[in-house]
């Protein structure tokens, strides 16, 4: 089981370029996540997919989209980089949405410098 | 909605000096409460976790009381190892199956 992967590691765009990061899990589950991690700021949601097919708005979602492929796949799309997006982004998944407070499982991240 | 509030690090410590990272929650009900633990680059993993009150979760020497009275989960953990030294957090849910995740305390742990 390779559990959450994401790809790339690391990227370097300059503003205004776009480009998509890749999540993929293989836990069979029906949640995923993308957080960006701040410095001081913990981690904050950008978007989720509760299931298959749903795809909702987190803490801060301007500036991103997002693509529940199907049940093993998440992207974040950024169309227009900008500096403000610099950061590190973890996809996460989970079994399921609900209000149990399952346990979450994170990828490696990728580490995002906009120039 | 839900939240929490963490110790602000970052911390340093001897090895084998205790350790305590405060974090209260402010919450509707009583929900799971959860510490991650995240490894230099790399990504958040379950540290321990309490889903109900006066339960208390345990994991690699770590050990954390869901206490109601005074809305607290403190992460505590007798002799700590250079392998410790990580970044903390301090979680719960929110609504739907969203986290919402503490700012993080980072440890640093000196032979």
């Amino acid at each position: 089981n390779a559990g959450v992967t994401q790809t790339p590691k690391f990227q370097v765009l300059k503003t205004g370029q776009s480009m998509t990061l890749q999540c993929a899990q293989d836990m069979n589950h029906n949640s995923m996540y993308w957080y960006r991690q701040d410095p001081g700021m913990g981690l904050r949601l950008i978007y989720y997919s509760a299931s298959e097919g749903t795809t909702d708005k987190g803490e801060v979602p301007n500036g991103y989209n997002v693509s529940r492929l199907n049940k093993r796949e998440f992207s974040l799309r950024l169309e227009s980089a900008a500096p403000s997006q610099t950061s590190v982004y973890f996809c996460a998944s989970s079994p399921w949405a609900g209000t149990g407070g399952n346990e979450q499982f994170f990828g490696p991240g990728t580490r995002l410098t906009v120039l | 909605g839900n939240s929490v509030t963490q110790m602000e690090g970052p911390v340093t410590l001897s090895e084998e000096a205790f350790l305590t990272i405060n974090c209260t929650y402010t919450a509707t009900g009583y929900p799971s409460l959860f510490w991650y633990v995240q490894y230099p680059g790399e990504g958040l993993q379950l540290l321990l976790k309490a889903t109900k009150a006066d339960d208390k979760g345990s994991n690699k020497g770590f050990e954390a009381t869901y206490r109601k009275e005074t809305t607290s989960f403190h992460l505590e953990k007798g002799s700590v190892q250079v392998s410790d030294s990580a970044v903390y957090f301090c979680a719960l849910p929110n609504t739907g199956n969203q986290f919402y995740f503490g700012t993080g305390t980072s440890l640093t742990v000196i032979p």
